[in-house]
């Protein structure tokens, strides 16, 4: 199955200004799924997005699903400090929906300078 | 609830030597998956169950079984260690439906 791509791999912002990492796939996704890991810890889930176009908000996070279902996007606006950490793009993997076989992207590894 | 508990945190094993990371969940989740975690590579799927009796390969099987006799249990078999195996590995658990998976809180392996 094809990998989705994250961009940018790094990003350094200073606190108070906004964040946006991308998730593109070269084929069409049934469903995208967004995890944040902090420094030392392990992956935690924070959304699901099926539908195309569907934008979903968690307080200051703004999670896109592209209308042709090839991408995805996380918005965070004013970071703070306790918004550091990789965030990684999912999909799952040979099916139209919760296939067990979930892939991730390579990440985006998010610095806030205080 | 534990959720996902993985044993141990920490190993160090030499070249060659063999050894079982331990994982469970208690949330009676039908679908659980290993992942290893390098520098700069992400996570990358090792193997994963959808249920007891059933496992698949992941994106980077080689070196590595699993069984999963048990709804609760999938335990990750390295059969001879090698330093290309040194990484942090995380178990995770999701059930059949809408949602993400829960992960463990990880092991990190070192190979000498």
């Amino acid at each position: 199955g094809q990998q989705v791509m994250q961009i940018p791999q790094y990003q350094h912002v200073q606190e108070g200004e906004d964040f946006t990492t991308y998730c593109n796939s070269s084929t069409t996704l049934s469903n995208i799924q967004w995890y944040k890991q902090r420094p030392g810890g392990h992956p935690v889930f924070l959304i699901q997005l099926v539908k195309s176009g569907e934008v979903k908000k968690q307080k200051r996070l703004t999670f896109q699903f592209g209308e042709a279902k090839k991408n995805s996007s996380l918005h965070i606006t004013a970071t703070q400090t306790t918004d550091v950490g990789t965030y990684f793009c999912a999909r799952w993997d040979g099916g139209s929906s919760n296939t067990g076989k979930l892939i991730f992207g390579q990440g985006t590894t998010l610095q806030v300078k205080p | 609830n534990a959720g996902v508990t993985q044993t141990p945190k920490f190993q160090v094993l030499k070249t060659g030597q063999s050894m079982t990371l331990q994982c469970a969940q208690d949330m009676n989740h039908e679908y659980m998956s290993w992942y290893r975690q390098d520098p700069g590579m992400g996570l990358r799927l090792i193997h994963y169950s959808v249920g007891a009796g059933i496992t698949d390969q992941g994106e980077v099987p080689n070196g590595y079984n699993v069984s999963r006799s048990t709804t609760e249990d999938f335990p990750l078999r390295l059969l001879s260690a090698a330093p290309s195996q040194t990484s942090v590995y995380f178990c995770a658990s999701t059930r059949v439906g809408p949602g993400g998976y829960t992960f463990g809180s990880g092991t990190r392996l070192t190979v000498v």
